[in-house]
């Protein structure tokens, strides 16, 4: 059974570049969260999505950053016009159900730097 | 959403139990206790949760104190593999989309 994947693995952007980072589920998990990790910092929540359907993206900056579940295919988190900050790793995570004695598994990330 | 308090870190010896502590004092009924480790450069992965009950499984065993404030990670025998930040994050239907991670734990296995 593959776990969640997510690439790539490193993405190297310059200043006002875009990032497009990618994120498969599990096999039968329609359940998708995107966290963010600063350096030094623990996970922060950044969106949650179902198949075609942003359910909670309270943790999203408002700007520059956009995420997508289509019908087929990954999910992709969008980054516009990277800045220094957006340097970070950022993870993904399935479940089969939200429901919050249910586990979400997390797949071993994208490690973005902007120069 | 309900806090967590974890030590920063701790240190075990390597085939000893370890018992991770955490505190959360204003947990609600409905809150269940997740315990994750992240180990150097990857994901976090899955240890074990629980509401109420003490809970088992192959890697580890959850205590859950009888009124629910506080609960211990419990690893049997720590190998150099188990060296990771421990994170025990509460979640229920309120912050059932997220999980909400605090600095956790970083345990130190030293052989």
């Amino acid at each position: 059974n593959a776990g969640v994947m997510q690439n790539p693995r490193h993405l190297v952007r310059r200043r006002g570049q875009e990032a497009r980072l990618r994120c498969s589920p599990m096999k039968g998990h329609s359940h998708v969260y995107w966290y963010r990790q600063l350096p030094e910092e623990g996970l922060k929540f950044m969106v949650y999505l179902q198949k075609e359907n942003i359910i909670d993206e309270s943790g999203m900056p408002k700007e520059r950053f956009s995420a997508e579940f289509p019908k087929e295919g990954p999910s992709i988190l969008r980054i516009q016009q990277v800045v220094r900050g957006d340097s970070a790793a950022y993870f993904c995570a399935s479940s089969a159900i939200s429901h919050p004695g249910y586990e979400q598994y997390f797949g071993p990330g994208t490690r973005l730097t902007v120069t | 959403d309900a806090k967590t308090t974890q030590p920063n870190s701790m240190e075990s010896n390597e085939e000893e139990p370890v018992h991770l502590p955490c505190n959360h004092s204003t947990i609600s009924g409905t809150d269940y206790i997740h315990w994750y480790r992240q180990l150097p450069s990857q994901g976090p992965e899955y240890v074990i949760h629980g509401l109420t009950s003490n809970v088992n499984n192959r890697m580890a065993s959850l205590a859950i104190a009888e009124d629910r404030k506080s609960s211990t990670l419990i690893l049997h025998r720590a190998t150099l593999r188990d060296a990771a930040v421990y994170y025990c994050i509460l979640r229920d239907y309120r912050t059932g989309n997220q999980f909400y991670f605090g600095t956790g734990t970083s345990l130190t296995v030293i052989p």
